[in-house]
């Protein structure tokens, strides 16, 4: 069966550092997904993507937040001067028209 | 805000069916039921959506009650495997064209499956 795979599984970055979190969705799925779930709390929408460009945003998803997909299958989530309270588990998702799959997350603790 | 309410727990013995509720008194005449289910902080799992009919796949059951205000997930032989918190999720359909999609996530029904 097709999975979402998200890399790194966990990382660890110092307070104020630039990281990259990696996904590579299902291969003939059009919508792309960031979700993040801080520790014992909901599972929150971050972004979506669809046609190359952001298609909805929340209000976390501020200006240190970026998404790209450079090479039409990797789709990334930058976050560009990581904060203490950006440590979660943050996840990839993809859809065809019909429903999701997510990925199993990378979890992001900054130090 | 999530429109949908759920038990926050509940428990269930294995082998027994798991019948998990939610009320969604506000729901519109153009949003589907979603469920879906995170087991122990993985990626959410989708499990059986519907409109008004009663749907079943080889995961699980949903009956939708006639004016639509409530649904219930039936498990019909819960495992322990099924131990996770549900999520019911309310909105228009994805089997379209276009940029929406997003799922507003609540706190779920946490089930436990005990032997």
């Amino acid at each position: 069966e097709p999975e979402v795979t998200q890399t790194p599984s966990h990382q660890v970055t110092q307070m104020g550092q630039e990281v990259i979190l990696r996904c590579v969705p299902i291969s003939n799925h059009l919508y792309f997904y960031w979700y993040r779930q801080i520790l014992g709390q909901k599972v929150e929408f971050l972004v979506s993507f669809y046609n190359n460009e952001i298609s909805e945003k929340s209000e976390i998803f501020d200006d240190q937040f970026s998404v790209e997909r450079p090479d039409g299958s990797n789709f990334t989530l930058k976050i560009r001067s990581t904060k203490l309270e950006d440590s979660a588990m943050y996840f990839c998702a993809s859809r065809p028209l019909g429903g999701y799959t997510f990925g199993s997350g990378t979890r992001l603790t900054v130090v | 805000d999530a429109k949908t309410t759920q038990p926050t727990s509940m428990d269930c013995a294995e082998g027994r069916a798991a019948n998990l509720p939610c009320n969604h008194s506000t729901i519109s005449g153009n949003e589907y039921v979603y469920w879906y289910r995170q087991i122990h902080s993985q990626g959410p799992q989708y499990i059986i959506h519907g409109l008004k009919n009663n749907e079943t796949n080889e995961m699980a059951s949903l009956i939708i009650t006639e004016d639509r205000k409530s649904s219930t997930l039936i498990l019909p032989h819960a495992t322990l495997r099924d131990t996770a918190v549900y999520y019911c999720i309310v909105r228009v359909s994805m089997n379209y064209g276009g940029s929406q999609g997003n799922l507003i996530f609540g706190k779920g029904t946490k089930l436990s499956v005990k032997p």
